[in-house]
């Protein structure tokens, strides 16, 4: 089955600084998904990447798809507390969407 | 146009009971999914309808189960609850089925005792 890893698993980062989550996967990504979750509450849709070479930007959130190293970055720049939370990728397997275990991100002010 | 709504939002049931949790999905999106988050498995996908039809079915015992109406709401039902099952259950919409778009409900936060 495919599996997605999530790296790093926690951040913490001083507001200001830019920083890169990667998604890899253990099998060729045909569409990727990234959301952020504020502790104990749903996922916030961020944006879905398609294509090799994709990239989509959202306010200050960048995110990539590699296709052929079968991975995914997420990149934030001057970070912010707002920014803090946990984000997730997903994709899509045999049975709907499947999640990584996640990198919880803290932006101390 | 109002998001996905989850009731209710927190539950503390006993062991050996049932539960029944509700989602209304975003106005015409007829795809509901549920996955159960827990800090040691992470999200995991439950089940997903589809015009009142389970399409999908992730690996859990049959004492989870769910079912869809007519307006797409979905129910999800877990009997014989054990401690195992406190988690935060999630359900999302969309407009197809397989992955599509998802958006995200709150959560109802279920604690077993």
């Amino acid at each position: 089955s495919q599996e997605l890893e999530q790296s790093p698993q926690s951040l913490i980062v001083q507001e200001g600084k830019n920083l890169t989550i990667n998604c890899t996967s253990s099998k060729t990504l045909y569409g990727l998904y990234w959301y952020k979750q504020k502790y104990g509450e749903g996922l916030i849709f961020l944006m879905m990447l398609q294509k090799g070479g994709e990239e989509k930007s959202h306010e200050k959130i960048t995110a990539k798809l590699d296709e052929k190293k079968q991975q995914s970055s997420l990149h934030i720049t001057a970070s912010q507390p707002s920014h803090a939370g946990t984000y997730l990728c997903g994709a899509v397997g045999a049975n709907n969407l499947f999640f990584g275990t996640g990198t919880r991100l803290t932006v101390i002010p | 146009k109002a998001g996905v709504t989850q009731t209710p939002r927190y539950l503390i049931k006993t062991r050996g009971q049932q539960v029944t949790l509700s989602c209304s999905p975003i106005s015409g999106h007829r795809s509901v999914s549920w996955y159960q988050q827990t800090p040691g498995q992470g999200l995991q996908f439950l089940f997903e309808y589809f015009s009142e039809t389970q399409r999908n079915k992730g690996n859990f015992p049959g004492r989870f189960s769910g079912r869809q109406f007519s307006n797409s709401r979905s129910e999800m039902n877990v009997s014989t609850l054990e401690l195992g099952d406190s988690a935060l259950y999630l359900c999302a919409s969309s407009w197809g089925t397989g992955g599509n778009e998802q958006y995200f409900g709150p959560g109802t936060r279920l604690t077993v005792t």
